[in-house]
């Protein structure tokens, strides 16, 4: 079945630091890929998306390219802040109606100053 | 405008009790979805609901647990007969149309049941 596997946390970075937290999927068709934030006692909160094959999605400094050749949506970003400190799930969902989202375990990051 | 609520935010519960959760949607959404997170883990599919219609109640996982959706805005999630496995934070989202839209979560509601 649809899947989505990313890297294990926890993710410790000193501020300004580069970010990469790894994500892969399985699906059947073309997904539309996701990146959710979940900042600590806050709802999930979508941080960018990416629809079809080689779409970048980005937002807030964030960057993640939809690979289909290595059925990767890799997140990145330049410089941490402090305030990126939360949960990052992976999701994916194949668009038909009312497919629900596929989640990844998520990966917690936290940046210290 | 505002955005999707549940109510409550916090709920505990003795085992055999149940339980009604509450989800108000973005005004105007088609598409709500239930979904299950236990800790550490990622959100898990419950229900889907396209206006009152219930079309996919395929993850949830015993017939304890029953939606309806019967105006086609406000939902309610219950679960009859709480058992301990069923402590978990349980999100509501909501999405405008049915394909390719992006869902918008609520805060969840964390069930805790002792």
């Amino acid at each position: 079945g649809d899947s989505v596997t990313q890297m294990e946390g926890p993710v410790t970075l000193s501020e300004e630091a580069f970010l990469t937290i790894n994500c892969t999927y399985t699906a059947t068709g073309y997904p539309s890929l996701f990146w959710y934030v979940q900042y600590p006692g806050e709802g999930l909160q979508l941080l960018l998306k990416a629809t079809k094959a080689d779409d970048k999605g980005s937002n807030k400094g964030f960057e993640a390219t939809y690979r289909k050749e290595t059925t990767s949506f890799h997140l990145e970003k330049g410089s941490v802040q402090v305030s990126d400190s939360a949960v990052y799930f992976c999701a994916l969902s194949v668009n038909q109606a009312g497919t629900a989202l596929i989640f990844g375990k998520g990966t917690t990051l936290s940046v210290s100053s | 405008g505002a955005g999707v609520s549940q109510s409550p935010r916090y709920k505990v519960a003795k085992r055999g009790q149940d339980v009604a959760l509450r989800c108000d949607p973005i005004s105007g959404h088609v598409s709500l979805f239930w979904y299950q997170q236990a800790l550490g883990q990622g959100p898990e599919f419950l229900t889907y609901f396209q206006n009152e219609a219930q079309l996919d109640k395929s993850g949830l996982p015993s017939d304890r647990f029953f939606a309806e959706r019967p105006e086609g805005s406000v939902s309610t999630l219950k679960i009859q007969r709480t058992q301990q496995e069923d402590s978990a934070v349980y999100l509501c989202a909501s999405s405008l149309g049915t394909v390719r839209e992006t869902q918008y979560f609520g805060p969840g509601t964390r069930l805790l049941v002792l």
